[in-house]
């Protein structure tokens, strides 16, 4: 079945970096986009961007330009979110999530269980 | 910017009774050209990722008891649960996809 399972939770002093994976199986993981929402505690969900899994090309959604870095490894049909210099807002639950068809609609599902990135000094 | 309020923050319905959630855009979601409103709803249970069980406003996921049902069109949508059942118990997010996509904040589902 599809899958996204995701590594597992941080706890980051502020000012460093962490590196989220997101391992995809059950489908050709070049055929899907592969989306990041970050979903901060108490609060709804927030579209970070999305990465085009063929060519590797990332789009940043506002607010999340600079420190965050989406990438790629295909050989291991894995999705990687990177956030540098860490801020105590950084904290949250950030998801993996696929989009649902090869449309260009953006609808996510199935999504990944969650990371929690706690940042706290 | 679109912005996506849903109503109300929580509710608590009796077991079987119904229950409606209220998601409003500030823009019409609704595609002149294909007649489709670009309006998702996801359903999160306690400590689970989100899952989606309505596309285009009303088509129900597979999957996804009819009991569920979605409506609305433009910009004001609702989620009904005709006969809420002990695993419907979550939270609820509509997500407009009309452009970038954006959630509402969500709406809590408890058992009264």
């Amino acid at each position: 079945q599809v899958q996204l399972v995701q590594s597992g939770s941080e706890l980051k002093k502020p000012g460093a970096s962490v590196k989220i994976s997101c391992k995809a199986s059950g489908y050709t993981f070049t055929s899907y986009a592969m989306n990041w929402v970050r979903q901060a505690p108490g609060q709804g969900p927030e579209w970070m961007g999305w990465i085009d899994t063929d060519t590797g090309n990332p789009t940043y959604a506002q607010g999340f330009r600079g420190r965050f870095v989406f990438s790629l490894d295909t050989s291991v049909n894995t999705a990687y979110l990177h956030i540098s210099s860490l801020k105590t807002e950084d904290t949250a639950v950030y998801f993996c999530a696929r989009n649902y068809d090869t449309s260009a609609y953006a609808l996510f599902d199935p999504w990944g269980q969650g990371t929690l990135v706690t940042v706290s000094s | 910017d679109i912005e996506m309020t849903q109503s109300p923050d929580s509710l608590a319905v009796s077991l079987g009774e119904r229950a409606t959630i209220n998601c409003k855009s500030s823009q019409n979601l609704l595609n002149s050209s294909n007649k489709k409103n670009y309006l998702a709803w996801y359903q999160q249970k306690p400590g689970q990722p989100l899952k989606l069980i309505f596309s285009w406003a009303s088509t129900r996921e597979s999957g996804v008891p009819d009991r569920f049902s979605g409506s609305g069109s433009g910009t004001d949508f609702t989620l009904t649960i005709s006969s809420l059942q002990a695993e419907d118990v979550a939270v609820y997010f509509c997500q407009q996809y009309y452009n970038s996509p954006l959630f509402g904040g969500g709406t809590k589902v408890e058992i009264k």
